[in-house]
């Protein structure tokens, strides 16, 4: 079965970086583009992008360019966000999920959510 | 804000029916999707395309489009359905996702 597995919570800095994993299995991994979603204490759902599992390519939400890195190792079927230069507003759970697409796009599978929280 | 118009809050009575919308222009040429989210819990896909439901996902949830509005219909609701429920479809420009600011539903 499809299963979307994270690294755990972060504390986090400002200023620092940190490095959030999702780690893909039960499909072949290459064949589905990875994005992820950013969801702030008590707010709703913000895509941040993806990144394209076959090519490396990514792309970027507005809003989400220049701290935020997307990264892959297909080797480990793992995708990466890598957000440097903290701050306290990027304190937020992120998820992982699986893109599809039929018309438009949608995320048929997540994973289960790294809190990352950024205090001094 | 959103391109994409949810009601913040929506009330249903246990064992009625419950419509959530979700407005906006993209959805005149493209398919929402639905996504249940309880406290605590990623998001689950409910609705895709407009009216798929994925395999394991209760036939009291059914999806449906028309005009710039897309519905998320629940028939008989019952008291697990309580969540917070998020649309999605593309920006402005086509070529971005954007979700709808979510609706928080209760049951009664």
């Amino acid at each position: 079965q499809v299963q979307l597995v994270q690294s755990g919570s972060e504390l986090k800095k400002p200023g620092a970086s940190v490095k959030v994993s999702c780690k893909a299995s039960g499909y072949t991994f290459i064949n589905n583009a990875m994005s992820w979603v950013r969801q702030a204490p008590g707010q709703g759902l913000e895509w941040m992008g993806w990144i394209n599992t076959n090519t490396g390519n990514p792309m970027f939400a507005q809003g989400f360019t220049g701290r935020f890195v997307f990264s892959l190792d297909t080797s480990v079927t793992t995708a990466y966000l890598q957000i440097s230069s903290l701050k306290a507003e990027d304190t937020a759970v992120y998820y992982c999920a699986r893109v599809r697409y039929s018309n438009n796009w949608y995320f048929d599978y997540w994973g289960q959510g790294t809190l990352v929280t950024v205090s001094s | 804000s959103s391109e994409l118009t949810q009601d913040p809050a929506v009330s249903v009575a246990l064992g009625q029916t419950v419509r959530i919308t979700c407005q906006g222009d993209s959805l005149r040429s493209y398919y929402a999707s639905w996504y249940q989210q309880k406290p605590g819990q990623a998001p689950v896909l409910v609705i895709y395309a407009k009216d798929n439901r994925p395999s394991g996902i209760p036939d009291r949830f059914s999806g449906s489009s028309s005009g710039n509005t897309a519905s998320l219909t629940i028939t008989g609701t019952q008291a697990e359905d309580e969540a917070d429920y998020y649309c999605n479809s593309r920006d402005s420009s086509g070529n971005h996702v954007v979700f709808g600011g979510g609706t928080k539903l209760t049951v009664l």
